[in-house]
C-alpha cells in the first residue's frame, strides 16, 4: 500500500541552528500537507504544496515539493524554543480517495535552550 | 467559530465498558474522521466519512463503531473498551484537503 516516511523520527536542535525534515511518498501525490502537532495539543494546517518542485515560505520556514512529486523538506532556519512539536507531512491517500490523507509518522523536534 | 469540538477531554474506562467519543463541526464540512495516536505510530484512521450517512473503515476500525448523526456529528463508540484501546483520539474534517482537528480525547483503559 501507499507509504508515507518522514525521515529523521526524532530531532534536538540548538536553539538558534537550523534543521531540516524530510518526507517520502511511495507514489506520486497531487499535493502535499504539512502539519505541526505541540506538545499535548493536536496537528495544526501550516501549508499545502501542490506544483512540482513548488518552494513556499512561512517566515523561518521553508517548505519544497520535490519535482517527481513523492518527496517534500521543511527547513527551519534559527531554531525557536516556539518551534518544538512533532511535524507531520501528509499526502491523498492514492488508493482511498483523495479525501483520506496517508500521514507520515512524523518528526518530533525537541528544541534545546 | 468554534471548528471541531471534541468530547470529553479525558476519560478512564474500565475493562469492558463501553463509551462514545462525541464530535461536531461547524465549518459545514461533508468529511469527518477517527484517528487515534499512539506513542512512534503517528495518526491511524479508525473510521471516516465522506458524507453524512456514509462510513468507511480505516486503518484500525476493529473494537470501534461509528455513527454520522447528520452533517456537523461524527461519534466514535467503543462497545467494551480494552486497554489496548488506550490512546489519544482525534476528531478532524476536511475542506480542500485541509484537515481540522480537534483537541483530543485523552482515553485510559484500566
Amino acid at each position: 500500500g501507499q507509504q508515507v516516511m518522514q525521515i529523521p523520527q526524532y530531532q534536538h536542535v540548538q536553539e538558534g541552528e537550523d534543521f531540516t525534515t524530510y518526507c517520502n511518498s511511495s507514489t506520486t501525490l497531487s499535493n502535499i500537507q504539512w502539519y505541526k502537532q505541540r506538545p499535548g495539543g493536536h496537528p495544526v494546517f501550516l501549508i499545502q504544496l501542490v506544483k512540482s518542485g513548488e518552494v513556499k515560505k512561512q517566515k523561518r520556514l521553508t517548505f519544497q515539493f520535490g519535482e517527481a512529486k513523492k518527496n517534500s523538506s521543511l527547513h527551519i532556519t534559527a531554531t525557536q524554543t516556539t518551534d518544538v512539536g512533532t511535524y507531520f507531512c501528509a499526502g491523498p491517500n492514492v488508493l482511498r480517495g483523495n479525501n483520506r490523507l496517508a500521514f507520515g509518522k512524523g518528526n518530533q523536534v525537541v528544541v534545546i535552550p | 467559530n468554534a471548528g471541531v469540538t471534541q468530547t470529553p477531554k479525558f476519560q478512564v474506562l474500565k475493562t469492558g465498558q463501553s463509551m462514545t467519543l462525541q464530535c461536531a463541526q461547524d465549518m459545514n464540512h461533508n468529511s469527518m474522521y477517527w484517528y487515534r495516536q499512539d506513542p512512534g505510530m503517528g495518526l491511524r484512521l479508525i473510521y471516516y466519512s465522506a458524507s453524512e450517512g456514509t462510513t468507511d473503515k480505516g486503518e484500525v476500525p476493529n473494537g470501534y463503531n461509528v455513527s454520522r448523526l447528520n452533517k456537523r456529528e461524527f461519534s466514535l463508540r467503543l462497545e467494551s473498551a480494552a486497554p489496548s484501546q488506550t490512546s489519544v483520539y482525534f476528531c478532524a474534517s476536511n475542506l480542500d484537503s485541509r484537515y481540522t482537528f480537534g483537541s483530543g480525547t485523552r482515553l485510559t483503559v484500566v
